[in-house]
Parts: C-alpha cells; sequence; structure tokens
C-alpha cells in the first residue's frame, strides 16, 4: 500500500522568505500523480500544485515549485515569497495513475507566517 | 460555477443517534468523494461514486456508515448510531473524469460532527 509521510508537523516561515515543506512517500508503482494541498482555517481544501511523475520537470505555480526526486521518493514545496495569506495546513497527496478513485494523504504541516 | 457545498456546517450529536450529512457537488462533475478528517491527521478516504454508481469503500466505512448519490447529482452520507469515534470533519469532494483524464479534485468545507 502506498504511504505519504510529511515529517514536519509546524513550520514557520518570515512574511517575503522563501520556506520548504518536505513530504516523502512510498510505492512500488511507477506511474503516479502527486499534489500539494492548502487548508485554511476557512477548511476548505485548495489545490496548490500537481506534478505527474512521469514528467522530469519540476511544476512551478508562480509562488509554489516543487523539488521532485522520484528515485529518492521525495516531493518537497517550496513557497517563495511567503505572505501572510499563505499561513495554512499543506498536505501532500498521493494518486496512483492505475486507478483514479483516491488520494492519499499525509498528515499535514502547519505553516506559520510572521509579519 | 458553485463549488462543492456541504450541509450542515456543524452537527452535535448524542451518542447512539443516526445523523445524515448531505454534498452538491460541483454540477458537471461525474465523481463524488467522501474523506474523513480527524484532528492532527490527513483526510482519509471513505468512498466514491462514479455518477450514481458507488465504486469503492474503505474499510474505514463500518456497517454503520452508508453513502449514497441518486440520480448522480448530490450524496447523502448516513451513520448511524453514532459513536464518539465518528467525531470528525467530514469532507466531500468532486472531479471530473474524461477518458484517461480528469479535472483536480474540488473540495467542500466540510461537516464537523460531534458526538457527546
Amino acid at each position: 500500500a502506498q504511504t505519504v509521510t510529511q515529517s514536519q508537523p509546524e513550520m514557520s516561515v518570515q512574511e517575503a522568505e522563501t520556506v520548504t515543506l518536505s513530504c516523502t512517500y512510498d510505492t512500488s508503482e511507477s506511474d503516479y500523480y502527486l499534489f500539494w494541498y492548502k487548508q485554511p482555517p476557512s477548511r476548505q481544501m485548495i489545490l496548490v500544485i500537481r506534478q505527474e511523475a512521469y514528467k522530469q520537470q519540476n511544476a512551478t505555480e508562480n509562488r509554489f515549485s516543487v523539488n521532485f526526486q522520484k528515485a529518492a521518493k521525495s516531493f518537497s514545496l517550496k513557497i517563495s515569497d511567503s505572505q501572510l495569506g499563505d499561513a495554512a495546513m499543506y498536505f501532500c497527496a498521493y494518486r496512483s495513475a492505475y486507478n483514479t478513485d483516491k488520494l492519499i494523504f499525509g498528515t499535514g504541516t502547519r505553516l506559520q507566517v510572521f509579519p | 460555477d458553485t463549488g462543492v457545498s456541504q450541509d450542515p456546517r456543524h452537527k452535535i450529536t448524542k451518542r447512539g443517534q443516526n445523523v445524515t450529512f448531505r454534498c452538491d457537488p460541483i454540477s458537471e462533475h461525474n465523481r463524488l468523494y467522501w474523506y474523513r478528517q480527524t484532528l492532527g491527521q490527513g483526510p482519509e478516504f471513505l468512498t466514491y461514486f462514479q455518477n450514481e454508481a458507488q465504486l469503492e469503500k474503505s474499510r474505514l466505512l463500518s456497517d454503520r456508515f452508508s453513502a449514497e448519490r441518486p440520480k448522480g447529482s448530490f450524496s447523502t452520507l448516513e451513520i448511524q448510531r453514532t459513536e464518539q469515534g465518528d467525531s470528525a470533519m467530514y469532507l466531500c469532494a468532486s472531479s471530473f473524469i474524461f477518458g484517461t483524464g480528469d479535472s483536480p479534485l474540488h473540495f467542500g468545507n466540510g461537516t464537523r460532527l460531534t458526538v457527546t
């Protein structure tokens, strides 16, 4: 079975600085998708960024980028120029490319942003 | 696109009572998912529908839980004889599956259940 591990329960960053959230996963599959979701205090989960395992290029969405290391099964999220609105729980998630039925989530990292 | 809507936002019930939650997905989405999230944990998959067909149920979904999606539109999740361990946030999400592709998962705000 696939598992997702987020080893940082909490992280903090100064506004305008850069922070990296870690995620590792375990799978025997060769094709899959990886995601970072943000869950602000209002609770609605929002997709931040998505990476297809077959793509070598790291995904980027504005201030958010990932460092995808397939051999190491590592998928970290870098937030550049952090803003107060980035404060939230961040969840790393895995989905098999062979069945699209469910996401497997990590336990999350709470990000605090200080002015 | 009005987003995924869940009702109620909060539910407090006494142990042993039955509760029902509703989820209205984005209208053109053919897949609907239920997840459960407890404090300090990530969401855990419970079940999902494609149109009106329930295609998979997690082992977390005991026989006290039942989900339906009549006519492939809104979905309900019922918990019978609630237990304190059922206290959690219940999240609904929807997406559109087409051929070999799919849209991102859109989540609702969740229903927070407290069993006293």
